[in-house]
């Protein structure tokens, strides 16, 4: 298998709920990063981890709560969640830190807090 | 703060037909890159070009070309010969030094209508 894969696609989860997404890259690559997609609004950063090291942290709250164990797979913790957290959460990494370095993405899990 | 300015929210073009998407940048940076991302409705974000801010000549990738002008710092994106399967929503971003973080416009999405 190759790309970023990233389960589950779907996820609908109460606000007293614990739930974790799930990110993997085949890639080789030494960087991953969690975007979060609301409708109507910019991408926005979460977290960016390098060689399994989060070196990023924009301001996220603590019920997001995210794991590198190693540098192909990506975790995000989920707990206590909000319906405005409901977003495309977006899973990517990058070979590293070069400037012509493009990320690839994985297709996303769609998360509804209800 | 690096910043994407992307002003038309939709675009339509007739198949077959050129289209120019527009991005505007605003960065600090003496070196930076700018991307162009498709995400169809599937949800992945599927790369398209890059241009570096050093690169003289126009990026080009098949059908897809970046009109870079760097004294307006605009980088508009291109795409001629439309097919259907280019209806989606596109994205520019660009990364500046540091780890590679993507910072995201608000999109434009194009339909191309037979």
């Amino acid at each position: 298998e190759t790309g970023v894969t990233q389960t589950p696609r779907h996820l609908v989860m109460g606000m007293t709920n614990k739930k974790s997404l799930k990110c993997e890259q085949h890639l080789g690559h030494n960087a991953m990063y969690w975007y979060k997609q609301s409708a109507k609004k910019p991408l926005e950063l979460m977290f960016v981890y390098s060689l399994e090291e989060r070196v990023e942290n924009n301001s996220v709250p603590s019920r997001f709560s995210p794991e590198c164990p190693n540098s192909s797979h990506l975790f995000l913790h989920l707990h206590t969640l909000q319906p405005e957290d409901s977003a495309l959460y977006l899973c990517a990494s990058s070979r590293d830190r070069a400037l012509d370095t493009e990320a690839f993405f994985g297709q996303g899990t769609r998360l509804t807090v209800v | 703060a690096q910043k994407i300015t992307q002003t038309q929210p939709g675009m339509f073009v007739q198949e077959k037909e050129a289209v120019t998407l527009d991005c505007t940048y605003d960065t600090s940076d003496q070196s930076y890159g700018l991307f162009w991302y498709k995400q169809p409705s599937s949800g992945e974000m599927i790369f398209l070009i890059y241009q570096g801010s050093y690169d003289e000549q126009n990026a080009t990738e098949g059908r897809y070309s970046l009109n870079f002008q760097k004294a307006r710092k605009s980088a508009n994106l291109v795409i001629s010969a439309s097919q259907l399967g280019d209806s989606a929503m596109y994205f520019c971003a660009t990364i500046s030094g540091g780890y590679n973080k993507l910072i995201f416009g608000a999109g434009t999405r194009l339909a191309v209508h037979p």
